[in-house]
């Protein structure tokens, strides 16, 4: 099973800040990376698919970029509804989740 | 407008059956993967199954392989998820999922989830 370990568990900033999440793969899994947001309560939704690709309607403050074993969520100015759950989903070998990053206010 | 709609959770005692639910709407039902993922309270996301267009393939999760069974039933538009012999790690919310259009194994949209709970 692929493993992803995703950093720092908690990133504490403030809005109008920049967010760098980070999702490292146990091996290699291509560019098949995507990443998700969760808000308190409701459903995952889609961000970025194939490690850099924006999912429809995802605001274009949102970037990913990596291949192979190291991948980055980028937020480029943290907007109030950005603080959330991030999870990281390879599809390369099966399906696995990493555990999460939560991105809370300071 | 794509709309999944998870249900048949509830609070059931150990070793205990239950079998969920996910009716769809907004696409051509039969025409897509189908899947669930959950998700423990607190914890993170766990993919658990999902079935091919016509049923015919099925993939499960090794935590669950032998204990779940999904099915659908494409002239209801709605995906099943029969989960046998639960236990204490089975307690999560459950949530339908299906993949973009391209096929690739993400998942777009979701349902709102409906929570199994097991205790005795």
């Amino acid at each position: 099973e692929i493993v992803l370990t995703q950093s720092p568990a908690t990133l504490s900033l403030s809005p109008g800040e920049r967010a760098t999440l980070s999702c490292r793969a146990s091996q290699s899994v291509g560019n098949y990376l995507a990443w998700y947001q969760q808000r308190p309560g409701q459903a995952p939704r889609l961000l970025i698919f194939d490690a850099s690709n924006r999912a429809t309607a995802i605001p274009a403050r949102f970037s990913g970029s990596g291949s192979g074993t190291d991948f980055t969520l980028t937020i480029s100015s943290l907007e109030p509804e950005d603080f959330a759950v991030y999870y990281c989903q390879q599809r390369s070998t099966g399906i696995t989740f990493g555990q999460g990053t939560r991105l809370e206010i300071k | 407008e794509v709309q999944l709609m998870e249900s048949g959770g509830a609070l059931v005692q150990p070793e205990g059956s239950l079998r969920l639910s996910c009716a769809a709407s907004g696409f051509t039902f039969g025409s897509h993967f189908m899947s669930w993922v959950r998700q423990a309270p607190g914890k993170g996301l766990e993919w658990v199954s999902s079935i091919s267009e016509s049923g015919t393939r099925t993939f499960y999760a090794d935590s669950v392989k032998g204990r779940f069974t999904i099915s659908r039933d494409n002239s209801k538009n709605t995906v099943y998820l029969q989960i046998n012999s639960l236990g204490a790690d089975d307690t999560a919310t459950y949530y339908c999922a299906k993949r973009p259009a391209t096929g690739a194994q993400y998942f777009e949209y979701w349902g709102q989830g409906t929570l199994v709970t097991v205790s005795s």
